[in-house]
């Protein structure tokens, strides 16, 4: 079976720049999440995907924040503009159709700011 | 607000020897509890779930203890070995599936 696979899997910007992060979540697995990782942390939900509908964004920074689901797979995430502060790793999780089942991560994204 | 707090400084166990990492939650009434490991430039991987009403549960040399009186969560790994060293984070999830979690603990199991 497949993983979660994302890309890129580093990224560097200058600040007020634009940038995407891809995932493809493990087939068939209705659910998806975006987490931020910062250093040193565990990591942060910014939205919840079920198919392709949003179960939750309410961590999600709307103003420069953004994702889509399209066809209920793959999945972008995007950001614009960039501030320093989100630096960060992205990962993206997907989940089987049923409450309580363990996350699947990607490797992440590894996003520098400059 | 809720809180979620693991041992916060690096954990240094000798090899051999029972690892035991600590999670302890406020404000919060988690109807599971989930452990993950992550290493370096990777994403975190499942370990256990154990519910509110499952005092213990085990998989192979881990162990994971879930006492809702205490509010904490104890992660054990018996016969530790050098493989074992990574961060491991701790995950309450509520009965509305949100889940949180901890910053995680960074174990090293010394030769």
């Amino acid at each position: 079976e497949a993983g979660v696979a994302q890309s890129p899997r580093y990224k560097i910007i200058e600040k007020r720049q634009s940038v995407a992060f891809w995932c493809n979540p493990i087939s068939g697995h209705a659910t998806l999440y975006w987490y931020q990782q910062i250093l040193g942390q565990g990591p942060k939900l910014l939205i919840q995907f079920q198919n392709n509908g949003v179960v939750d964004d309410s961590q999600l920074p709307k103003d420069r924040f953004s994702a889509e689901r399209l066809k209920g797979v793959d999945s972008t995430l995007k950001i614009q503009p960039a501030k320093l502060e989100d630096s960060a790793v992205y990962l993206c999780a997907s989940q089987a159709d049923r409450a309580y089942n363990e996350q699947f991560f990607g490797p992440g994204t590894r996003l520098t700011v400059l | 607000s809720q809180k979620i707090e693991q041992n916060s400084e690096a954990l240094n166990i000798q090899e051999g020897k029972t690892a035991t990492l600590t999670c302890n939650y406020t404000n919060y009434s988690p109807a599971y509890l989930q452990w993950y490991r992550q290493d370096p430039g990777r994403g975190p991987v499942f370990l256990l779930l154990i519910r509110e009403n499952e005092k213990e549960k085990r998989k192979e040399r881990l162990k994971v203890t879930f006492d809702t009186t205490l509010k904490q969560s104890l992660f054990h790994i018996t016969a530790s070995q050098p493989a074992d060293s990574a961060t491991y984070l701790c995950a309450p999830e509520n009965r509305d599936d949100k889940i949180i979690f901890g910053k995680g603990t960074r174990l090293h199991i010394l030769p």
